[in-house]
């Protein structure tokens, strides 16, 4: 099975600072297809799991543009320019590119 | 709109069997697929499997032969069926949309497995 490796574990970040999180996989996530099914999404507390960014860069409708998504291969990364209050809860990335998908263990962002 | 709310039972005995319906609004299953997909404390997000919008299914294998998914077209209903639960198995379960992605996912059924 693909293993997402997200960097930092927790982020501790002011309004307005602009953070950015690390996810790597075991294995290339570059379909036969030619597209890359890496996702990002956001998990705010007490709520499901919401997508921000698809196929690595694409941002999802109503997301903020604040957030954007790059990467190829095995390294990808999400970027918060400008930190908010609603943004605060933990982000995980997701492979759909191999079965079984699988998440990484999640970045939870915090306020300092 | 987009809607997708799971409804199942909160509690459930070890080596019993869960069943949980995905109720959809504002699109056709015919023409997505229907992920399920769980949060538990011991691993985190887990996917389960999906069906797809021509009613063909894939299951992860870590639950082997346990698992069972299959919908109702008519009723805009997607049901998941788990045997031989285990406590380990509790946590929340969601049903979420999209083929590689998880563009919509329901609020989420805590379930919990104890005697």
């Amino acid at each position: 099975d693909v293993v997402l490796t997200q960097t930092p574990p927790t982020l501790s970040a002011t309004i307005g600072q602009s953070v950015s999180i690390s996810c790597r996989s075991s294995q290339s996530l570059l379909h036969s297809n030619g597209n890359t099914y890496l996702h990002w999404l956001l998990q705010r507390p007490g709520q499901s799991p919401q997508l921000l960014i698809y196929s690595v860069s694409r941002l999802e409708s109503g997301v903020p543009n604040r957030f954007s998504g790059s990467g190829s291969g095995t390294d990808f990364t999400l970027k918060i320019s400008g930190v908010e209050a609603e943004d605060l809860g933990v982000y995980y990335c997701v492979q759909g590119t191999h079965a079984p998908y699988t998440f990484g263990a999640g970045t939870k962002l915090e306020l300092k | 709109q987009v809607q997708l709310k799971e409804t199942g039972p909160g509690l459930v005995q070890p080596t019993q069997t869960l069943s949980i319906t995905c109720t959809v609004s504002g699109f056709s299953l015919t023409s997505y697929y229907m992920q399920w997909v769980r949060q538990t404390p011991g691993k985190g997000l887990e996917w389960m499997g999906f069906i797809r919008s021509g009613g063909s299914t894939e299951y992860n294998s870590e639950f082997k032969s346990r698992l069972s998914i299959s919908r109702d077209t008519s009723k805009n209903q997607v049901f998941l069926k788990m045997n031989s639960l285990k406590t380990e198995d509790t946590g929340v379960y969601y049903c979420a949309r999209g083929v590689q992605d998880f563009d919509y996912w329901g609020q989420g059924v805590m379930v919990t497995v104890s005697s």
